[in-house]
């Protein structure tokens, strides 16, 4: 079974924090992602990589930076978390064009 | 106008009827299509793909209408483990990325 793990479930900080949110993947995955999920918005792709120490924007990548050192790990950044940066995150990877596997999520909270 | 729509809902639907719901996309050179399955304060799991010829899983039957731009969902005999919100899914015809709908909640009730 494919395993997306996520570093949180739920993380509360505070504005002006850089916040770090991990992502690891068991399964060899070439390519990773990060989504943020709102009400009424559904997902929103904020960056993907396709391999090790590559990143491509997506749709909303504004006040967002990633990181891929390893194949099986991506984090996103917070460099300065803003309140309107509250939201669930949600990490997924894939092998080829189709199936993405997502990890649990994690709810942050910026106060 | 988004790319993927879909109502929001909820579609309340008494155990054991049927119910299908439809989502629209905007790209009409999107190249696969999808349904996947978000249960309440979990991660979404792909429910099944959606070919041009329909196809059926179970009590879950999808289409895909290419002229008019839209993909449907149909549950029969639903099952209160059913309830769920259900999101249409889409990629474009390039690269690997997905374009997500809003979702459509449906709860099933005895």
């Amino acid at each position: 079974d494919v395993k997306v793990t996520q570093s949180s479930r739920y993380l509360v900080k505070r504005t002006g924090e850089k916040v770090f949110l991990e992502c690891v993947q068991d399964m060899d995955h070439e390519n990773m992602f990060w989504y943020r999920q709102d009400p009424g918005l559904g997902l929103r792709l904020i960056y993907f990589s396709y391999d090790v120490k590559m990143k491509e924007k997506g749709d909303i990548p504004e006040g967002y930076s990633v990181s891929r050192e390893k194949k099986e790990r991506f984090s996103l950044i917070l460099e300065s978390a803003s309140t309107n940066q509250t939201s669930m995150y949600l990490c997924a990877s894939n092998t080829g064009p189709d199936t993405q596997y997502f990890g649990p999520g994690t709810r942050l909270t910026v106060l | 106008r988004k790319e993927v729509e879909q109502d929001p809902g909820p579609f309340n639907v008494p155990e054991g009827a049927t119910v299908a719901f439809n989502c629209t996309y905007s790209n009409s050179a999107s190249q696969s299509f999808f349904w996947y399955r978000q249960d309440c304060r979990k991660e979404p799991k792909l429910l099944m793909s959606v070919y041009s010829s329909g196809n059926e899983d179970g009590r879950f039957t999808a289409q895909l209408n290419r002229a008019s731009q839209y993909i449907s969902l149909l549950i029969r005999d639903s099952k209160l483990s059913d309830s769920a919100t259900y999101l249409c899914v889409v990629r474009g015809a390039a690269g690997n990325k997905l374009t997500f709908g809003g979702g459509t909640r449906v709860l099933v009730k005895p």
